[in-house]
């Protein structure tokens, strides 16, 4: 069945550090791939997504490319602020017709 | 616009009780979701909804049930509680079914099981 396997966690990065997170996912098809933000006390924020092969989706500084022969959606983000502090989480939607998600990644941002 | 709306947003239930969680989507979404989220096993679907019809249904036990209202409105029930059932229950809208198209997630309900 379709899987995520996302990096573990907690990560700690100083104010403006390189952001990476990986995320390698398994699944039958073509399944689109998402990165949701969690922040404490609140549900999911869809950050950004791709529904194909070498799509790039991006948003707020996040971006994450769709790479199908490495099968990975990868998080990267230039310079990360202390408002970046979230659970981070990669999710797919492939033949199942569900949103299978990672275990997520706790991210906190020191100033 | 509002977004997704559940209530309420905390809840202590007693084991062996039953429990029912409400979500209102986004005005004008039909699809409706919803996922359990605990510590030991993240994010777990539970069912969709469209058009007042389960259109798909993960893993759970039958003491897990919900239905969807003709104003899109959802509502999940528990029966039997148990103290595993306690966790973060969300609830997500979109426009159409279907992942593809982007789900907005709501604040979720805390339910503890005592």
């Amino acid at each position: 069945g379709d899987s995520v396997t996302q990096m573990e966690g907690p990560v700690t990065l100083s104010e403006e550090a390189f952001l990476t997170i990986n995320c390698t996912y398994t699944a039958t098809g073509y399944p689109s791939l998402f990165w949701y933000v969690q922040y404490p006390g609140e549900g999911l924020q869809l950050l950004l997504k791709a529904t194909k092969a070498d799509d790039k989706g991006s948003n707020k500084g996040f971006e994450a490319t769709y790479r199908k022969e490495t099968t990975s959606f990868h998080l990267e983000k230039g310079s990360v602020q202390v408002s970046d502090s979230a659970v981070y989480f990669c999710a797919l939607s492939g033949s199942a017709r569900q949103l299978t998600f990672g275990s997520g990644t706790q991210l906190t941002v020191l100033p | 616009k509002a977004g997704v709306t559940q209530t309420p947003r905390y809840l202590i239930k007693t084991r062996g009780q039953q429990v029912t969680l409400s979500c209102s989507p986004i005005s004008g979404h039909r699809s409706v979701s919803w996922y359990q989220q605990t510590p030991g096993q993240g994010l777990q679907f539970l069912f969709e909804y469209f058009s007042e019809t389960q259109r798909n249904k993960g893993n759970f036990p039958g003491r897990f049930s919900g239905r969807q209202f003709s104003n899109s409105r959802s509502e999940m029930n528990v029966s039997t509680l148990e103290l595993g059932d306690s966790a973060l229950y969300l609830c997500a809208s979109s426009a159409r079914q279907g992942f593809n198209y982007g789900y907005t997630f709501g604040s979720g309900t805390r339910l503890t099981v005592v």
